[in-house]
C-alpha cells in the first residue's frame, strides 16, 4: 500500500518565479492538504482540497493556489516567489469520514528560492 | 500563523531514560496528536487522542489528552537510539467527520545518547 507521495523531491528557483508542486494521497484517501515547513518550526497549514475544491485556507496569501483532480491527486502552486517562501512543502492525505481520518504526511518537497 | 506552546525546545538524554514533552494552547482543541519527524522525512503520526482525559498507549509511548482540552503530554520510557528526532504536537477542532487544520507546535528536538 503506498502511501503519500510527492515530486519533486527538491527544487530551486529565483524570486519571481511561479513553481507546482505534486502530491498523490495515500490508497482510500479523499482529502488533501498542504502545509509549508520553514526551517526550525513545525508545519503551517496552508489549505485543504476535498471534492475538488478547496475547504479551508490558513493564513497565506493569494499567491498560494491549489488543484484537486478527479482521481484525488493535488498540486499547489506559488507565484512570483519571494526569498521567504523557502521552506519543506508538506501533502498530507485522509479520509473525509470514517473510524479514523487523520491526516498522514508525505515526504515533502524542499523549495529553495534565490 | 498560530502555534502551540511545546517544551522543551529540546533534550538530550541518556539511553534507558524516560523522556515526558508537554503541548499547550490558548484554544480549546477536540483532538490532540503527536507526531515524529526525522531528518528528509515527513511527519510520522505516533498516537492520536479524541477525548479529554483520555491516556493511550502505543508501545513505549504514552500520551494524554488534557483534561480543560488545552493540553497534552508525551512520554517515552526506556529511550533508545532510534528514538531520535522531533516530536510534533497538534492540535484540531471540528468534530464528527470535520477534518479540519492542523495546528502545530514547533518541535521538542530528542537526542539520545547510546
Amino acid at each position: 500500500d503506498a502511501g503519500v507521495t510527492q515530486s519533486p523531491t527538491h527544487l530551486i528557483k529565483t524570486r519571481g518565479q511561479q513553481v507546482t508542486l505534486r502530491c498523490s494521497p495515500k490508497s482510500g484517501h479523499d482529502t488533501v492538504s498542504w502545509y509549508q515547513q520553514a526551517l526550525g518550526q513545525g508545519p503551517q497549514f496552508i489549505f485543504q482540497y476535498y471534492e475538488e475544491e478547496e475547504r479551508q485556507r490558513g493564513n497565506f496569501p493569494d499567491r498560494f493556489s491549489g488543484h484537486q483532480f478527479p482521481n484525488y491527486s493535488s498540486e499547489l502552486n506559488v507565484n512570483a516567489l519571494l526569498l521567504g517562501d523557502s521552506a519543506l512543502y508538506l501533502c498530507a492525505s485522509s479520509r473525509l469520514a470514517g473510524v479514523s481520518n487523520e491526516q498522514f504526511f508525505g515526504p515533502g518537497t524542499r523549495l529553495t528560492v534565490l | 500563523g498560530q502555534q502551540l506552546n511545546q517544551s522543551p525546545q529540546s533534550m538530550f538524554i541518556q539511553e534507558g531514560e524516560d523522556v515526558s514533552m508537554n503541548c499547550t494552547s490558548s484554544s480549546i482543541f477536540n483532538t490532540w496528536l503527536w507526531y515524529k519527524q526525522e531528518p528528509g522525512e515527513g511527519p510520522v503520526l505516533l498516537i492520536a487522542l479524541y477525548k479529554a482525559g483520555e491516556l493511550t498507549s502505543n508501545g513505549r509511548l504514552t500520551a494524554q489528552f488534557g483534561i480543560t482540552r488545552k493540553d497534552s503530554f508525551l512520554n517515552i520510557s526506556a529511550s533508545i537510539p532510534s528514538d531520535v528526532g522531533i516530536y510534533f504536537c497538534a492540535g484540531r477542532s471540528g468534530s464528527g467527520g470535520s477534518n479540519y487544520k492542523l495546528t502545530f507546535g514547533k518541535g521538542t528536538l530528542l537526542t539520545v545518547n547510546p
